[in-house]
This record gives structure tokens, sequence and C-alpha cells, in this order.
């Protein structure tokens, strides 16, 4: 099955500067990478996320970056605030053909700590 | 709200005893998974439903471990003689077909955190 790895484990990073989070994937059939944030205490929240056929996606600060001949992606975010501090996951599903590859599978998080 | 709401919050029971939750999935979504939490981890999978259907369900899922969706709609997800083990967050979410073959976001709901003392 698919296994996802996630680095680093913690992330503290000075308001402004930029925090880089990076995956890397098993199953080379996933082509769906969803990044959650999840602050103390509350549900995961998806923030972006990215299909195999673009190899970059955008949202404000938030970048999302895939190189499926690697099988790694990388959540950028810029210019950091001290509300993005939360745990971040990314996480990868398969096609989803009939019954089969429907589930996210998520990497270990990553805490990130945004020091004003 | 109308998002994924989950029953109980909290759960404090006694090794041994059995518990049950209950997820009230997005109105319009047929899919609707389990998954569990423990601290400092990501979410893993237990089972997901499409409509009433119990399409998968992961090796974490013993046989004290049962989970329904009997008319498509709500999902119970029950633990019998927990053990301490057992103690997690367990997340409920789910999605809508989507287009074609491609499945939307899945949006989770804010978890039953179970403790068994």
């Amino acid at each position: 099955g698919e296994n996802v790895e996630q680095h680093p484990s913690t992330l503290s990073v000075q308001e402004g500067d930029s925090a880089v989070i990076k995956c890397t994937y098993s199953d080379s059939a996933s082509n769906y990478f969803p990044w959650y944030k999840q602050e103390l205490g509350k549900r995961p929240q998806l923030i972006i996320d990215i299909r195999s056929n673009v190899g970059e996606k955008k949202d404000q600060r938030i970048a999302v970056t895939l190189n499926k001949t690697a099988k790694h992606f990388s959540l950028h975010i810029t210019e950091t605030q001290p509300e993005d501090s939360a745990v971040y996951f990314c996480a990868a599903r398969a096609p989803v053909i009939k019954a089969a590859g429907n589930k996210l599978t998520f990497g270990g998080g990553t805490r990130v700590l945004v020091k004003p | 709200d109308t998002g994924v709401s989950q029953d109980p919050r909290h759960k404090i029971t006694k090794r041994g005893q059995n518990v049950t939750f209950r997820c009230d999935p997005i109105s319009e979504h047929n899919r609707l998974y389990w998954y569990r939490q423990t601290l400092g981890q990501g979410p893993e999978f237990l089972t997901y439903f499409q409509n009433e259907a119990q399409l998968e369900k992961s090796r974490l899922l013993s046989d004290r471990f049962s989970a329904e969706r009997p008319k498509g709609s709500f999902s119970t997800l029950e633990i019998q003689r927990t053990e301490q083990g057992d103690s997690a967050m367990y997340l409920c979410a789910s999605s809508s077909p989507g287009q074609g073959a491609r499945a939307s976001e899945a949006f989770f709901g804010q978890g039953t955190r179970l403790t068994v003392v």
C-alpha cells in the first residue's frame, strides 16, 4: 500500500520568513495530494491540493509543487504569520477506481511554529 | 453548521466497555471515511463507505471494531471490549463523488476523543 513520509517533524521560523515542508510517497499510481492544517483541538482543514496533471499550484501565500518522477511534493508558505502556527499534514490518494484507492494516506505531520 | 458533525466530542470509558460513536456527513456526500489519530501522528485510515456499502477496511480495524452506515447517511463506529491502546481521536470525513472518477476533497469532522482508563 501507499506510504507517505513527511519532513521535518517540527519547524520553527521567524515571522515573515518562508516555511517549506516536504513529503515523499511510494505508490506511483497516486494522483491526488492534499495538504491539511490542524490547529490544536480542531479538525484537519484542507488548505491546498494538487493533482498529478500539474506541477505547481499557488493560492496567495501558499504553494505546492509536485515532482511525479521523484515521487515527492512540497508545501511552501511565504511571509509566515503567527496564525500559520499549526500542524500540517500531507496526504496522497490513488485514483478512484470503483471500490479501491479512495482513502487518503497521511504523512506524520509537521508542527510549525511562527515566532513573532 | 452544515459540516461533518461527530458525537460525542469526548468519551472516557473503562477498559472492557463498549463504546459507539456517531458521524453525520455533509448531506450530499455519498462517501464517508473513518480515521484514527493518535497524539503527534497523522490520521490513519480505518474504513470507507460509499452510500451504505462498506467498501474498504484497514488491517487496523480488528474484529472488536465495527462500522455501519445503514441508510447511507450517518455512520456509527463501535468498539467492543475497549483496550487502553484504543485511546485516540476518531475522525470522520466525507466527500462527494466529484466529476467522473475524481472524488472531491474530504471534509473532516472535529472528531471524538476516546480515553480508555
